[in-house]
């Protein structure tokens, strides 16, 4: 069974940093696509990241281009979204999101999400 | 990009009634898009996959269909357990994108 456990929200300071992490298992890790989807209060889900098996491309939506950064240690089956430069805008919750092995990028497990609150 | 458009946001239905949700896109995404389903406070559950695609496990009352730049999704007889918001994706090219969801409540 296919099990994507989120954690490293929580509430930081506007310009601060936070790192999310989610343990994967279940499934060959290496071997899928993963991402970050989120979802502010009370509003629609917003892709924010993905990055291939190997770890080597990634992708970033315009909106954390620059701030936050992608990556996996395939060793540990673990996927991490490092946040810099935290805004309130930032202020959601996390999903990590397992892909297909489809041609195309679509999201078939999810985990349970992490909240992360910028505020001052 | 590619800018999603669902509608409507929100509508009311009864135990029993067919429901259909559009989801347009802003340029052809031929059949790359997918459907979702969230319950409060849960993450999303994938619905569909590639327009008409039905994900193992999920109840065959759910029909996607449409390419191109319109696509719905069809709940034929809606159940209890159905309401919920549902999100489109396409997966045509980077970045990915979702629609706005619509809130299916009694």
């Amino acid at each position: 069974e296919v099990q994507l456990l989120d954690s490293g929200g929580g509430l930081v300071h506007p310009g601060g940093s936070l790192r999310l992490s989610c343990a994967a298992s279940g499934f060959t890790f290496t071997s899928y696509s993963m991402g970050w989807v989120r979802q502010a209060p009370g509003k629609g889900l917003e892709w924010v990241s993905l990055i291939d098996g190997s770890g080597v491309d990634k992708y970033y939506a315009d909106s954390v281009k620059g701030r936050f950064t992608i990556s996996r240690d395939n060793s540990k089956n673990t996927l991490y979204l490092q946040m810099n430069s935290l805004r309130a805008g930032d202020t959601a919750v996390y999903y990590c999101a397992k892909d297909s092995l489809s041609r195309d990028t679509f999201f078939d497990n999810w985990g349970q999400g992490t909240l992360v609150t910028v505020s001052s | 990009d590619f800018q999603m458009t669902q509608s409507p946001s929100s509508l009311s239905a009864s135990v029993g009634d067919r429901v259909t949700i559009t989801c347009r896109a802003s340029q052809s995404i031929s059949t790359y898009l997918n459907w979702y389903q969230q319950k409060p406070g849960k993450a999303p559950k994938l619905l569909i996959s590639t327009a008409s695609s039905l994900q193992s496990g999920v109840p065959s009352r759910f029909i996607g269909s449409g390419s191109g730049t319109d696509f719905t999704l069809t709940i034929s007889s809606l159940q209890p357990e159905d309401f919920a918001t549902y999100y489109c994706q396409q997966s045509y090219s980077m970045p990915l994108s979702f629609g706005g969801g619509t809130k299916v409540d009694i």
